[in-house]
């Protein structure tokens, strides 16, 4: 089955600085990696996703890179902000295949300081 | 406006004792999961049900039970909580797989 990679488990930025968290995945046939954004005590919040028929999409001071021959994808946060503190996950997803779920990675904890 | 609504937020119960959580949505969705969450780890899906046909994940323990009573309501029953149990529990709606929409978590504390 699916595994997701994240790195780093922990990433500490100054405000306005770039933040880049990393994620591999294993199954080939998956096609579609969203990003959750999950701040404390809340659920999970899609900020972005990218299909496999696409290498970068942006909005506004995110996005999202994928490598589908290297089987990794990557966000990135520009000018970064106190409210961009949260807990990132990424995850993959062979949607309309045998594994339709979404398979989540371990999570980076992102502080950014004022 | 909360989309997808987890009661109680914060729920606390006896070991071997069973406990119910529920999750209402308002986004007419089609698919409901549960998830587990543990201290700084990822979801882990337990179950969804797809309209009324339940999909069980193969490493879900028996203790764990779903009930889908209409397309607006899912619960999650555990029959006997162990320590173990303790986690948050995140309900999430979707109307085509696999964008998910995540209520704000019920914390299970198993005294």
């Amino acid at each position: 089955g699916e595994n997701v990679e994240q790195h780093p488990s922990t990433l500490s930025v100054q405000e306005g600085d770039s933040a880049v968290i990393k994620c591999t995945y294993s199954d080939s046939a998956s096609n579609y990696f969203p990003w959750y954004k999950q701040e404390l005590g809340k659920g999970p919040q899609l900020i972005i996703d990218i299909r496999s028929n696409v290498g970068e999409k942006k909005d506004q001071r995110i996005a999202v890179t994928l490598n589908k021959t290297a089987k990794h994808f990557s966000l990135h946060i520009t000018e970064t902000q106190p409210e961009d503190s949260a807990v990132y996950f990424c995850a993959a997803s062979n949607y309309g295949g045998s594994q339709g779920n979404l398979i989540f990675g371990k999570g980076t904890k992102l502080s950014v300081k004022p | 406006d909360a989309m997808v609504i987890q009661n109680p937020r914060y729920q606390v119960t006896q070991f071997g004792k069973p406990v119910t959580l529920s999750c209402s949505q308002t986004l007419n969705h089609n698919v409901m999961y549960w998830y587990q969450q543990k201290s700084s780890q990822a979801p882990k899906l337990l179950f969804h049900y797809y309209d009324k046909d339940f999909n069980n994940e193969a490493d879900t323990p028996d203790n764990f039970q779903s009930r889908r009573p209409n397309t607006s309501f899912c619960f999650l029953d555990i029959r006997s909580p162990g320590l173990g149990d303790a986690a948050m529990y995140l309900c999430a709606t979707s109307r085509v797989p696999p964008n998910l929409y995540f209520g704000a978590g019920t914390r299970l504390s198993v005294l």
